[in-house]
């Protein structure tokens, strides 16, 4: 696609419940990031592939926290068991290099999750 | 600890004024440097980034951003405020460890 396109654009669910949110990435992108971004606060690294591998899962904030890659393309980042905290909005972003390269990210418009 | 700070989470400038927005990094290291804007309802989009070329760098829409080494600092100009300026703004520092770290934001409102 033209873009990083992100479902679903909002997600409301019960404490408790499971979550996928999903990232297609610009076709030909080798990498993508996963950042989370609280109401009044900056963006949170959660996690980075490089293919399909993640070299950077420092940011995943609990074992609740999970994501996965296939080949270079869809990503998708599942929460299990949702608290309130885990209330934001979710950023993907992919890029043509990794960070290392100096490439510009391009990010999705986010998945907003509310958990009640 | 590498750290990025944004000073001021919300900045209102009049319409045709100079708009400045401040960005300090804490590393021994020069790393690249981003600003990155997000406008209502929107994804986050590139400004500008330093990768160690001219310390004066210009962007889109009239933006610009000085690298100071001395000062690790990075702050966002632009001469003359427009009412499209209205959005979000992050710094963001690539300290070489495989991720962007971002600042808190600056909210910029422009008064009419």
């Amino acid at each position: 696609g033209a873009g990083v396109s992100q479902s679903p654009s909002n997600k409301v669910t019960e404490k408790g419940k499971d979550v996928e949110l999903r990232c297609d990435p610009i076709s030909g992108h080798t990498a993508l990031y996963w950042y989370r971004q609280r109401l009044g606060q900056g963006l949170e690294f959660l996690i980075y592939f490089q293919g399909n591998s993640a070299p950077d899962k420092s940011g995943l904030p609990s074992d609740r926290f999970s994501a996965e890659r296939t080949g270079e393309s869809v990503s998708t980042l599942t929460i299990q068991r949702t608290q309130q905290e885990d209330s934001a909005v979710y950023l993907c972003a992919s890029s043509l290099q990794g960070p290392g390269g100096t490439g510009e990210l391009f990010f999705g418009e986010g998945s907003r999750l509310t958990v009640l | 600890a590498q750290s990025v700070t944004q000073l001021g989470s919300h900045v209102s400038v009049s319409e045709g004024a100079l708009v400045l927005l401040r960005c300090n990094y804490s590393s021994s290291v020069p790393p690249y440097l981003f600003w990155y804007v997000q406008y209502p309802n929107q994804g986050l989009q590139l400004l500008l980034k330093y990768t160690s070329a001219a310390t004066l760098v210009k962007g889109i829409n009239g933006f610009e951003a000085e690298f100071k080494k001395s000062e690790t600092s990075f702050h966002l100009t632009k001469p003359s405020a427009h009412m499209s300026d209205a959005a979000e703004y992050f710094c963001a520092v690539f300290f070489g460890n495989e991720k962007l770290t971002f600042g808190t934001g600056t909210r910029l409102t422009i008064i009419p």
